[in-house]
This record gives structure tokens, sequence and C-alpha cells, in this order.
């Protein structure tokens, strides 16, 4: 059964720039959120995707967002790139909306330059 | 990887020795705990869970203590091999938090031959 995917892995993108990323969920999961993983900050949560809809959002600023596709992908969008937006960005998936096992991609790592 | 630089604690074994990693949560209403290991350049691997009605629970050498008195979670593992050597973080969550992880700090575990 494969894992969670996550595309592209690495990304260089300059300040002002906008950002597109893409996570494929492990077969039959439905449930997709999203991380951002810095040294400073550690592993902090930035919104959640069940069915096309968006149940939690984090303590991101509006410049992040994201979309669930009916076939459970998911992309995340960033705009108005910022030096401090440098991070790897990581996708998990499960079958359910709570309190369910997650499993992590392996992750997308986005330098601002 | 995303934890070079960020001054983690760091617990030092030897290999064959068993190792214990310490966490407190912040969240009385947490009831779901995850811990997971993350290696260089990889995203969080699932290692093993409990959930708030267990006081312990345990895996392929791993073992999985919860003590909501003082809100204090512990992954044991036993006979410590060079592979497990990685960053574990230990993940809180509660029913109606939509799969929102909130993660600890992290350890860096780190086995001697």
């Amino acid at each position: 059964k494969a894992g969670v995917t996550q595309t592209p892995r690495y990304l260089i993108k300059t300040r002002g720039q906008q950002v597109t990323l893409s996570c494929s969920p492990i077969s039959g999961h439905r449930s997709v959120s999203w991380y951002q993983q810095t040294p400073g900050q550690g592993l902090q949560f930035l919104f959640e995707y069940f069915s096309e809809t968006q149940r939690n959002k984090g303590n991101f600023p509006g410049r992040f967002s994201g979309r669930q596709f009916s076939n459970s992908r998911s992309e995340m969008n960033v705009s108005t790139l910022e030096l401090g937006d440098s991070a790897l960005y990581l996708c998990a998936s499960s079958f359910t909306s709570g309190n369910d096992e997650q499993y992590f991609g392996p992750g997308t790592r986005l330098t601002v330059t | 990887g995303e934890n070079v630089g960020l001054h983690l604690p760091t617990l030092s074994v030897q290999e064959g020795d068993n190792s214990i990693i310490n966490c407190a949560y912040s969240n009385s209403a947490s009831d779901y705990f995850i811990w997971y290991k993350q290696e260089s350049g990889k995203g969080p691997q699932f290692i093993i869970d409990i959930r708030s009605n267990m006081d312990k629970r345990q895996g392929q050498r791993v073992t999985v203590l919860l003590n909501k008195t003082v809100k204090h979670l512990s992954l044991q593992i036993a006979a410590t091999q060079p592979g497990d050597s990685a960053v574990y973080f230990c993940a809180e969550t509660w029913s109606g938090g939509y799969n929102k992880l909130i993660f600890g700090a992290g350890t860096r575990l780190a086995v001697h031959p």
C-alpha cells in the first residue's frame, strides 16, 4: 500500500511569489492535515480537510490556504511568500476526521530567498 | 534534516540499553496521544498511540505510559538499537479536534554502539 506522497519534494521561491504544494493521501484515507515544521517553532498545525471541507485551522495568516478534491488529494497554497515561510511542509492522512492514526508524508522543503 | 540547529534535549544511550523518553502535555481535554519518530530528511513516522482510557500500551519493543493526573506521557524503547537514533515527538489531540495534533518540542535519541 503506497504511503502519503507529496510533491514537489524541494522548492525554491522568491519573496512575494506564491507556491502550491500537493499531497496525495493513503488510498482510502479521507482526512488530510497540513503542518509546518521549522527549527524555531517545531511542528505546527495549519489546517485539516475531510470530504473537501476544512474542519479545523491553525493560527496562521490568511496567506496560507488549502483545498481538498473529491479524490481526497489536497493542495496548500501560500501567497506573497516571506522569508519566514521557509520550512518543511508536511501533510498527514487518516481514515477519519477524529482521533485517528495519522500518517505523514516525506514533506516539501520550501526555501524562500 | 529539519531538526539540525534546534537545541533539542538529547538522550544518549548505549546499544542494548532501554531508553525512556518523557513528554509533558498541556491540554487537560486531550484524550488521544501519539508518539512519532523522525529521522533526518524524513516525515514523522507513527510509532504507537494511546487513548485516555488506558494507562499503558505495548507494541514491538516499545511501551507508552500515560499519567493523566500529572499530564505526563513516556515512551520506553527496549534493547535500543542504532536504528532507533532519531528525534522523537509526542503529540496530543482531543475529541472534536478534527485531527489537530499539538506536538511537543521533541527529544533527540542518540544510540552509541
